[in-house]
């Protein structure tokens, strides 16, 4: 299954909305999960099943979708959360990763 | 505090072989899967292989299935990652993860460790 981001690069100021868009080539159900990866560390899991966001996780980060149309919304951008996001399905073998999003700050 | 250290990684010439190792803590690893994701900078995330809590059970990506192969020692608390047949791309920093398994389905990467680097070149 092919995951496709986009858009591959998001410039937002701080305190504004991002959203952030994955798709998948077939149904994944809500198998889908978000990942935040800051430079030179591991990618940090924010969000499973779509929309269930992980341990210590804020509130301000949002899953939603189903089947091939997901979105991450990260409400009120804080400077910590100019980061690479990717998405990931795992619905089916082989797991597979989006191309990620870069967001950056305008 | 959840623990996860790679180790193995360096140098490596084309045709040659490398194990990575990655020591938990923190968390029942016996009662856990794992898995293995590289990461390059033209490919992005890619996943490697998983293995079951057992061991048992292992998947590989068809990138690396027959030159890799997954194992783990649950009395030392370590995963590893046997490499042969290495090529240029698999030039990357791989990551070793607890995977979330459940009623004896594989989901989303709970815990990532910091990577080691390998790299692949004459």
């Amino acid at each position: 299954i092919v995951m496709t981001q986009s858009p591959a690069t998001l410039s937002v100021s701080p305190g504004e909305r991002a959203t952030l868009s994955c798709r998948a080539s077939q149904s994944v159900s809500i198998n889908l999960a978000w990942y935040q990866q800051k430079p030179g560390q591991a990618p940090r899991l924010l969000i499973y099943g779509a929309s269930t966001r992980a341990t210590g996780i804020p509130a301000r980060f949002s899953g939603s979708g189903s089947g091939t149309e997901f979105s991450l919304s990260i409400s009120s951008l804080q400077s910590e959360d100019f980061a690479v996001y990717y998405c990931q399905q795992y619905n089916n073998w082989p797991l597979t990763f989006g191309g990620g999003t870069k967001v950056e700050i305008k | 505090e959840v623990q996860v250290v790679e180790s193995g990684g360096g140098l490596v010439q084309p045709g040659g072989s490398l194990r990575l190792s990655c020591a938990a803590s923190g968390f029942t690893f016996g009662n856990s899967a794992m898995s293995w994701v590289r990461q390059t900078p033209g490919k992005g995330l890619e996943w490697v292989s998983t293995i079951s809590p057992a061991g048992g059970n292992t998947f590989y990506a068809d990138s690396v299935k027959g030159r890799c192969t997954i194992s783990r020692d649950n009395s030392q608390n370590t995963l590893y990652l046997q490499m042969n047949s290495l090529r240029a791309d698999d030039t990357a920093v791989y990551y070793c993860a607890k995977i979330h398994f459940e009623n004896n389905k594989y989901y989303h990467f709970v815990y990532w460790g910091q990577g080691t680097l390998v790299t692949v070149s004459s």
